[in-house]
């Protein structure tokens, strides 16, 4: 089955850049997403990445897909205390019937020290 | 427009109870969702609908039940509440395969 990995904890200091990466195993998945999920709140959609492409840039955020190593990875440029959240790689997949599902990594909680 | 709602917000349940976990989305969303989520265990699908009156299983279905009466509405239900099934559940919807709207949430504690 399909399965998206990631590391769990990730720490940096106010200014630098992050990088999140991420692993998955569909290699059919026609989007990859990342989502950031703040203290007590739902998950809310940051970027997108069509198969197809290779990066992404959307003002801070770049993100990098390697299709070939099923590796994608989030970069945060210039970040900021407001950063600080749940931070989860998910991958879409044709579960039958005319419907796709979202499989998610387990989150990797950064934390960013003033 | 208010997106994804759901309602509690937070529901402490005894053992063998039962509840309906209520998600509204007023975004005339097909696709709607169930997930919850526990630490270190990201989230996971519980159950979904393409379509009003059409639901599937998603990855953990086992002691739950939904329902899809209106196509802006999706249910989640509880017959027999066990403490495993404390977690937070999080509803979402689309409009096609690509991005999901999450609601804010439930907190559901079973003693």
């Amino acid at each position: 089955g399909e399965d998206v990995e990631q590391s769990l904890f990730l720490s940096v200091r106010e200014g630098d850049s992050s990088v999140i990466n991420c692993t998955y195993t569909d290699s059919s998945s026609t989007y990859l997403y990342w989502y950031k999920q703040e203290p007590g709140a739902g998950l809310q959609l940051l970027t997108y990445i069509f198969s197809n492409m290779d990066m992404k840039q959307d003002q801070r955020l770049t993100v990098l897909l390697n299709k070939k190593d099923k590796h994608l990875s989030l970069r945060i440029a210039d970040t900021q205390t407001g950063d600080s959240a749940i931070y989860f790689c998910a991958e879409i997949a044709y579960s039958g019937a005319g419907s796709y599902q979202l499989t998610f990594g387990k989150g990797t909680k950064l934390s960013v020290i003033p | 427009n208010a997106g994804v709602t759901q309602t509690p917000k937070f529901r402490v349940l005894k053992t063998g109870q039962s509840m309906t976990l209520l998600c509204a989305q007023d975004m005339n969303h097909e696709y709607m969702y169930w997930y919850r989520q526990d630490p270190g265990m990201g989230l996971r699908l519980i159950h979904y609908s393409v379509g009003e009156g059409t639901t599937a299983k998603g990855e953990v279905p086992d002691g739950y039940n939904v329902s899809r009466l209106k196509k802006q509405n999706f249910l989640l239900g509880l017959e027999s509440a066990a403490p495993s099934q404390t977690s937070v559940y999080f509803c979402a919807s689309s409009s096609s395969y690509n991005e999901q709207f999450f609601g804010p949430g439930t907190r559901l504690t079973v003693l």
